[in-house]
């Protein structure tokens, strides 16, 4: 069975700086990689979604990378700010594409 | 813009109760899913529906059921709820295809079972 795992489980940075936050996969037969953001009492909005055949993707502040071969991605963030403050979570879809298996996530503290 | 609307975001049911959380989604999505997400546990799948009337056991499917009557429309049921079943309940949706495809989610319901 797929297991996810996101390292750390909780981070505080102060505002302005870049940082990464991990997930790392335990089979690497994955169809495709999902990061989420939850604020919280929420749900998740997706962040950015990379395929199996893709290495990186990125939207405005954020970078996710994928390297299927050791089971891990990445999540950068450029010039935190508070506003970004939020849980974190990665989640891989299987071939079988009714499957998405997620990390319990990264809850991110960003201080002014 | 993608809507999935969980009617219900804050219940209280008693032990033993019947409880059902309901689930709308207006994308006309044909995979429809409940999680429940619990601290240190992450997302857990209780079940997911791919087609009307169609279901398929997710991993913690113990204790639930589900209802898909009509496509839009995903509804989680607790036959007999537990204080165990007390937690926060997502219910998303997907396209099928192999597309790429993206989940969205609700926005959540929190269930207390006192």
């Amino acid at each position: 069975k797929q297991e996810v795992t996101q390292i750390p489980a909780a981070l505080s940075v102060p505002e302005g700086e870049n940082l990464v936050l991990n997930c790392s996969f335990t089979d690497s037969a994955i169809y495709n990689l999902q990061w989420f953001r939850q604020d919280p009492g929420k749900g998740l909005t997706s962040l950015l979604l990379i395929q199996s055949s893709q290495r990186e993707q990125t939207s405005g502040r954020l970078n996710a990378s994928l390297d299927k071969s050791s089971g891990r991605s990445t999540l950068y963030i450029a010039a935190s700010q508070p506003g970004d403050s939020a849980t974190y979570l990665c989640a891989v879809g299987l071939w079988n594409f009714n499957k998405f298996y997620f990390g319990s996530g990264t809850k991110l503290n960003v201080k002014p | 813009d993608v809507k999935v609307t969980q009617s219900s975001r804050y219940l209280v049911k008693r032990t033993g109760e019947k409880v059902f959380l309901e689930c709308v989604q207006d994308m006309d999505h044909e995979n429809m899913f409940w999680y429940r997400q619990d601290p240190g546990l992450g997302l857990r799948l209780i079940y997911f529906s791919y087609d009307v009337k169609m279901k398929e056991k997710g991993d913690i499917p113990e204790g639930y059921s589900v209802s898909r009557e009509k496509k839009e429309r995903f509804s989680l049921i607790l036959e007999s709820a537990s204080t165990n079943q007390t937690s926060m309940y997502l219910c998303a949706s997907s396209p099928a295809g192999r597309s790429g495809n993206t989940i969205y989610f609700g926005e959540g319901s929190w269930l207390t079972v006192v």
